[in-house]
């Protein structure tokens, strides 16, 4: 199986600052010219929702402070100025085989 | 609105199984393949069974297969999974999720039903 690899762990972030989270492959997640690397949100009491797709797209109504970048093996999560409403743990995921794999997660709080 | 709702879960004893569904609205199921991903208590998803638009086409998670048995039923509008032989590190939320077309990942959600093995 693949392994999803994310650091930092938790991550606590004054609202307004930026935050970035790190996420390694154990494999490259390039197949057919496409990267299967996702990153998911998951708010407290609620479902993962997907944020961004093939390591920079963004979901249709995700906000622009979020960014996605990478390739190959390592992929970064980029919040420009981090809201309340970001709080929550932060899955990157992929899907280049099966069984689709998430990292252990960081958790993104507020000072 | 585009919906996925779970149903089924509760609390089984070991050796006991479940039968999960998953009622959708406002698309199309049978335009879509469809996944089950569990979350046990404090711990990260894990994605466990996936179904062809069609029904023809089924992947599980290793460590499961045998025990697991993913359906649909188009007309019906209902997705589900069977889990027989439930062990206590089978005590999981688990949703029913959708596939994007074109993208290997889940972009609709349920709310989850909780399976408790005790």
């Amino acid at each position: 199986d693949i392994v999803m690899t994310v650091s930092p762990v938790s991550l606590s972030v004054t609202p307004g600052q930026p935050a970035s989270i790190s996420c390694k492959s154990s494999r490259s997640l390039m197949y057919d010219g496409k990267t299967h690397l996702y990153w998911y949100l998951q708010k407290p009491g609620q479902p993962p929702q997907l944020l961004i797709y093939d390591i920079s797209k963004r979901l249709s109504g995700v906000p622009d402070r979020f960014s996605g970048s990478g390739s190959g093996t390592d992929f970064t999560l980029e919040i420009s100025r981090v809201e309340a409403e970001d709080v929550g743990i932060y899955y990157c995921v992929q899907g280049f085989q099966l069984p689709w794999t998430f990292g252990q997660g960081t958790t993104v709080d507020l000072k | 609105e585009v919906q996925l709702v779970e149903s089924g879960g509760g609390l089984v004893q070991p050796g006991g199984s479940l039968r999960l569904s998953c009622a959708v609205s406002g698309f199309t199921l049978n335009t879509y393949w469809m996944s089950w991903v569990r979350q046990a208590p404090g711990k990260g998803p894990e994605w466990v069974a996936m179904i062809s638009d069609d029904g023809s086409i089924k992947h599980y998670v290793d460590s499961l297969e045998g025990r697991l048995t993913v359906s649909r039923d188009n007309g019906k509008n209902l997705v589900f999974l069977q889990i027989n032989n439930l062990r206590a590190e089978d005590t999981s939320r688990y949703y029913c999720v959708r596939h994007p077309v074109g993208l290997h990942a889940f972009d609709i959600w349920g709310q989850g039903t909780m399976v408790t093995v005790s």
